[in-house]
């Protein structure tokens, strides 16, 4: 099923910048598209970006777009999310997961705390 | 954008009940809806594909059903170890969407 490690949270000024990173293994990375999904404290599952296999397709939700920049390195195993001009309101637990069938893989997250 | 209402929202159950969640989109989605389930502090599993296909290692007291607009998370004969909060999510168009999650308490 293999595994994926999220790394890169932390708290960060309204305004500010962070780079989240997901280390993937057990798996053959580069046939899987992946994705970023964040969960906010006490509140929902909200899916952020999608990339496809060989990175070259992403996609965002408006809430993000922009903002937000998903990129990828199949010879690293690795997947990143790029966070600019950070708000209160993106501050949640952010997970890795992998798109198969479903989100068939999932990260144990990495908190994001957007605060001054 | 693809809309998923579940309900109920919550839902207290007594173990070796019989248990079902829906959820409902707001367009047509055939089949391409899954089901999760999360536990207090873990990340979310996988635990029907695609509405009704079953996923290796969950228990066979899961299961699901339905196609288009209306589909159905079925748990019989409920444990306690599946309390939780269940989520759906769709995966038919972009941006992909999940259910606002319906939490089972045990009585």
């Amino acid at each position: 099923q293999g595994q994926l490690v999220e790394s890169g949270g932390g708290l960060v000024k309204p305004g500010g910048s962070l780079r989240l990173s997901c280390a993937a293994s057990g798996f053959t990375f580069s046939d899987y598209y992946m994705s970023w999904i964040r969960q906010a404290p006490g509140k929902g599952l909200e899916w952020v970006s999608y990339i496809s296999s060989s990175g070259s397709t992403k996609y965002y939700p408006d809430s993000v777009k922009g903002r937000f920049t998903i990129s990828r390195d199949n010879a690293k195993n690795s997947l990143y999310l790029q966070m600019n001009s950070l708000r209160a309101e993106d501050s949640a637990v952010y997970y890795c997961a992998r798109a198969g069938a479903g989100i068939d893989s999932w990260g144990q997250g990495t908190l994001v705390t957007v605060s001054s | 954008e693809i809309v998923l209402t579940q309900s109920p929202d919550f839902q207290s159950v007594t173990p070796k009940e019989k248990v079902t969640v829906t959820c409902r989109a707001s367009q047509h989605i055939g089949s391409s809806l899954h089901w999760y389930q999360q536990k207090p502090d873990q990340s979310p599993n996988l635990l029907i594909k695609y509405a009704s296909q079953s996923i290796s290692g969950v228990p066979s007291r899961f299961s699901g059903s339905g196609s288009g607009t209306d589909f159905t998370l079925t748990i019989n004969s409920l444990e306690a170890e599946d309390a939780a909060t269940y989520y759906c999510h769709q995966s038919s168009s972009l941006p992909f969407t999940f259910g606002g999650g319906t939490k089972v308490e045990i009585k």
